[in-house]
């Protein structure tokens, strides 16, 4: 079965300080993969998604940055964390159209 | 562009009734998905039920059914025999099958509170 790995479940990092976000896919090849942000009390926008290794596509101008350096494996980066970037952070897989399987997310506090 | 609304902030119902959650689309698209997600309090997001829009039947996963109006691009969510670990947020989600790679508009969510 698949499964979706995403960590760490919390960071607290000081404003100017870089941030990496990892996600890990297993039980599939080729996914689709997301990087999703939840403001409180928002809903989700959509940060990056990439169809296969080394495309990203972004779709929110901002200082933050995704990478895909395997198949299965999907990082969210900043060189330099406002107090703005700070959310809920959901990763997701999804293969066709049936829709995501999301992990468990980031909850991250730049103070 | 697509956009999806839930004009409904917050929600609450008593253990054991019935509720329904609102949600209208907007898309020029005939070929779509819909999806509902929960998200509890622990904040994992997960997939409650998916609708195609060619399908005239309205999908049902359990207690869970949508009441699907292709015209009228409605897409409510009903809760039959609410419990206690129904309470969470409810997303509504529209995904085209052209253009962005599967991606999904969410609405900005429902806060849904079962009471006993």
């Amino acid at each position: 079965s698949q499964t979706i790995h995403q960590w760490p479940a919390t960071l607290v990092q000081p404003v100017g300080s870089p941030l990496s976000l990892e996600c890990t896919v297993e039980g599939t090849s080729n996914p689709n993969l997301y990087w999703y942000r939840q403001a409180a009390g928002r809903g989700l926008q959509l940060l990056f998604y990439s169809v296969g290794i080394g495309q990203i596509s972004s779709e929110v101008p901002q200082n933050l940055s995704a990478s895909r350096p395997q198949d299965r494996q999907f990082i969210l980066s900043s060189k330099k964390l406002l107090l703005s970037d700070s959310g809920f952070y959901l990763c997701a897989w999804s293969r066709e159209f049936y829709g995501y399987t999301f992990g468990s997310g980031t909850r991250l506090t730049v103070v | 562009a697509q956009t999806v609304t839930q004009s409904q902030p917050e929600m609450s119902v008593q253990e054991a009734e019935t509720v329904t959650l609102s949600c209208t689309y907007d898309t020029s698209e005939s070929n779509y998905y819909l999806f509902w997600y929960k998200q509890p309090p622990s904040r994992q997001m997960i997939l409650v039920i998916r609708q195609e829009a060619y399908k005239q039947q309205n999908a049902t996963e359990n207690r869970f059914s949508v009441n699907f109006q292709k015209a009228a691009k409605s897409f409510s969510l009903k809760i039959s025999d609410s419990q206690l670990g129904d309470t969470a947020m409810y997303f509504c989600a529209f995904m085209s099958l052209g253009g962005s790679q599967g991606n999904l508009i969410f609405g900005k969510g429902t806060k849904l509170s079962v009471k006993p």
